[in-house]
């Protein structure tokens, strides 16, 4: 089973980017999930999905972080990642990444089936 | 957006306790509905995926049922490692969407 690691500066400016990797273990990139999704969850609050990345390249990312989401993937490394843009305080949070599967039934869509620990981002000048 | 509300938000139970949560989407999800456990600095887990499907390797006294807009998620003898925060989340539309969580406390 694939093993997933986040890693990135647990501090960033207001204003600035925030940028965090996803490190798989354990299988290949392209062929060990259907997608790769970011979620993140501020102190004391709910769990919020960022974004999701294909296999293929393809992405589609929570309209309520407007256009300020980039996630990719690089295969050579085997790692996701995830750029925020022009960040806020509300944008502390752990963030998670996972595997999301697709279940190929129609009686189930998908599912994240593995996470990593998480990481923790706090947003001060 | 869907909607995802999870009630309560916290409970006191025992050990051994049959504990229920309920999870209500704010539209028709049919059966694309998945509970997860979140423990402080542990990895989330995956409990049931597609309303009553148990994700391999998790114990038996989870389950899960429901359809369309209303699922509960059930342990039906609590143990000591089962104190933790649930959400339940629906897989039918992005963005995905989370419940609020149950807290699971002593």
């Amino acid at each position: 089973q694939v093993q997933l690691q986040e890693s990135g500066p647990g501090l960033v400016r207001p204003s600035q980017t925030l940028s965090l990797t996803c490190t798989v273990s354990g299988g290949s990139i392209r062929t060990a999930s259907d997608y790769w999704s970011w979620i993140r969850q501020p102190a004391g609050e709910g769990l919020e999905w960022i974004g999701r990345i294909h296999s293929s390249g393809s992405t589609n990312h929570n309209p309520s972080l407007k256009s300020r989401v980039t996630i990719s993937v690089d295969t050579s490394k085997n790692q996701i990642s995830l750029k925020l843009s022009s960040v806020t305080a509300a944008d502390t949070a752990v963030y998670y990444c996972a595997s999301l599967r697709e279940c190929g039934s129609t009686s189930c869509n998908n599912y994240m089936d593995v996470w990593g620990k998480g990481t923790t981002v706090t947003v001060s000048s | 957006d869907i909607q995802m509300t999870q009630s309560p938000s916290s409970l006191s139970a025992s050990v051994g306790d049959r504990v229920t949560i309920t999870c209500r989407a704010s539209q028709s999800i049919g059966s694309y509905l998945n509970w997860y456990q979140l423990k402080p600095g542990n990895a989330p887990k995956l409990l049931i995926f597609a309303a009553s499907i148990l994700q391999r390797g998790v114990p038996s006294r989870f389950s899960g049922d429901g359809s369309g807009t209303g699922f509960t998620l059930t342990i039906s003898s609590l143990q000591p490692e089962d104190f933790a925060t649930y959400y339940c989340q629906q897989s039918h539309t992005t963005p995905l969407t989370f419940g609020g969580g149950t807290k699971v406390e002593v």
